[in-house]
C-alpha cells in the first residue's frame, strides 16, 4: 500500500458543486499538506496542518476549506466548485517540517470542473 | 517569498547524453528536494539534499547552500528519464516548487 493515499484518483464534477478530496497517510507524519498544481507550473500550496487541530492557510486558500479529521487523514473541500478549478492536486506529508527525510508526495487526484 | 528558478525550462537530449539541471533559490533554507514528475503526473521523489552531494543509480545532486543553488546530473540519458524536474525548498512552513525542467530524452 501507497504511503500517501489520495481518493478519487480522477473526479469530473460540475460547477457549483462541492466535492471533497481525501488523503490518508500510513507514515506517522505530523504535518500534512495540500498543494494543487496547473498545467505547466510548478505546485502551489493551498492549505497544511501540523497537527489535528491546527489549520493553516497557503499561498492558495481562497475558495477551499480543510479538515483534520486525524492524525493520518486530511481531506480538502471545494465549496462550490469554478472551472478554474480544474488542476492536480497532491497531498503530501513531512516529519517535523521535512528536516529528516522530505516531504512524501500522494499521487494526485485530477479534478475537472465542467 | 523566497524565488525558486529552474534552469533551462526544456531541455531535449538524445538517449546516452548527459545534462546538469539547475536550481537557484533566493533565501536560506532548511530543505531541498529534487523530484521527477512522469507521463502519469505522479511525483517522484529523487534526492532529500540541503546541502553536500548525493548519488543514486546514473542520477547525482549537488547542493551548495551558502551559493544558494542546487544541481542535479543526469547521465547516460534513458527514455525513461522524460518528464519534468522540479527543485523544491523548503522555506517557513511550506515546500516552495520551481517551475520545473521538461526533459526529453530522444530514442
Amino acid at each position: 500500500d501507497a504511503d500517501v493515499t489520495q481518493t478519487p484518483r480522477n473526479r469530473i464534477t460540475k460547477t457549483g458543486k462541492r466535492i471533497m478530496l481525501e488523503c490518508s497517510q500510513t507514515k506517522g507524519h505530523d504535518r500534512m499538506y495540500w498543494y494543487r498544481q496547473d498545467p505547466g507550473l510548478g505546485l502551489r500550496l493551498i492549505y497544511y496542518s501540523f497537527d489535528v487541530k491546527d489549520i493553516n492557510k497557503g499561498e492558495i486558500s481562497d475558495g477551499y476549506s480543510v479538515s483534520r479529521q486525524a492524525q493520518a487523514k486530511f481531506s480538502l473541500s471545494l465549496e462550490s466548485a469554478i472551472p478554474n478549478q480544474t488542476a492536480l492536486y497532491f497531498c503530501a506529508t513531512s516529519d517535523t517540517g521535512g528536516r529528516n527525510y522530505g516531504y512524501t508526495f500522494g499521487s494526485g487526484t485530477r479534478l475537472t470542473v465542467v | 517569498g523566497i524565488q525558486v528558478e529552474q534552469s533551462p525550462p526544456d531541455l531535449i537530449l538524445q538517449e546516452g547524453a548527459n545534462s546538469t539541471l539547475r536550481c537557484n533559490f533566493s533565501d536560506s533554507v532548511n530543505n531541498l528536494q529534487w523530484f521527477h514528475q512522469n507521463p502519469w503526473g505522479q511525483l517522484i521523489n529523487l534526492f532529500y539534499i540541503p546541502s553536500g552531494t548525493k548519488q543514486n543509480g546514473r542520477l547525482s545532486a549537488t547542493t551548495v547552500a551558502t551559493e544558494r543553488y542546487s544541481l542535479l546530473y543526469i547521465s547516460s540519458s534513458q527514455t525513461t528519464d522524460s518528464g519534468v524536474y522540479f527543485c523544491a525548498v523548503e522555506f517557513a512552513n511550506d515546500m516552495r516548487f520551481g517551475a520545473g525542467t521538461r526533459l526529453t530524452v530522444k530514442p
